[in-house]
């Protein structure tokens, strides 16, 4: 069975610093991989999204992630964070059937 | 405006009585899902339906229903809530295809008690 993890419950990163936030995964087959961002009160929001060709995928907001198949990863990157990135952002798999799973989620905050 | 409504948006019941969560979505989209979101855990998929008539279950089904006789709607139904259900339910639409980018509603928060 395909799972997702996310090993960071939070990162904080300051203002105009890059930040990362780690997703590994484990799935049969080739996967399908997203990257969606949860605002306060507010449903799912759709980032970037994996399926095939280039590793470096790029995405909403100036958000991108690079997808590492030795390492079974895709990470969630932004050169350059601002106050506004702070969110929940869960990292999601689809397999060659049709069932989503997505990790715990990792809670972003960028301090000013 | 392309969107997923669900409603209610927030449902204080009591364990045992029948309750309904409505769904629908205005983009003709064929795949529909619901989730579960609970603290620490994620979201995870109950049900989802490849297009009408058509529902498979996800990896938490017990306690849940869910039926697509139109294609713009999938409520989920609880037939006799439990305190456990208590949660955050999400509906998500996307199409078929290679990429299945989910729309997602705005959420419904169910306490059962």
């Amino acid at each position: 069975a395909q799972s997702v993890a996310q090993p960071e419950d939070q990162v904080n990163v300051a203002e105009g610093n890059p930040l990362t936030v780690k997703c590994t995964y484990s799935v049969s087959g080739n996967p399908y991989l997203f990257w969606y961002v949860q605002y306060p009160n507010r449903g799912l929001q759709f980032l970037l999204k994996y399926i095939t060709g280039d590793n470096l995928v790029k995405g909403s907001y100036g958000f991108e992630a690079e997808f590492n198949k030795s390492q079974t990863s895709f990470h969630l990157k932004k050169p350059s964070a601002l106050v506004s990135d702070s969110a929940l952002y869960f990292c999601a798999v689809r397999d060659y059937g049709q069932n989503f799973v997505f990790g715990p989620g990792t809670r972003l905050s960028v301090l000013p | 405006e392309a969107q997923v409504t669900q409603n209610p948006r927030y449902l204080i019941t009591v364990t045992g009585k029948k309750l309904t969560v409505t769904c629908s979505q205005n983009m003709n989209h064929e795949y529909m899902s619901w989730y579960r979101q609970d603290p620490g855990l994620g979201l995870r998929q109950i049900y989802y339906s490849m297009n009408v008539e058509v529902t498979d279950k996800g990896d938490v089904p017990e306690g849940y229903k869910v039926s697509r006789k139109e294609k713009r709607n999938f409520p989920l139904i609880l037939e006799s809530p439990s305190p456990n259900q208590t949660s955050l339910y999400f509906c998500a639409s996307s199409s078929t295809g290679r990429s299945y980018e989910q729309y997602f509603g705005p959420g419904t928060r169910l306490t059962v008690t």
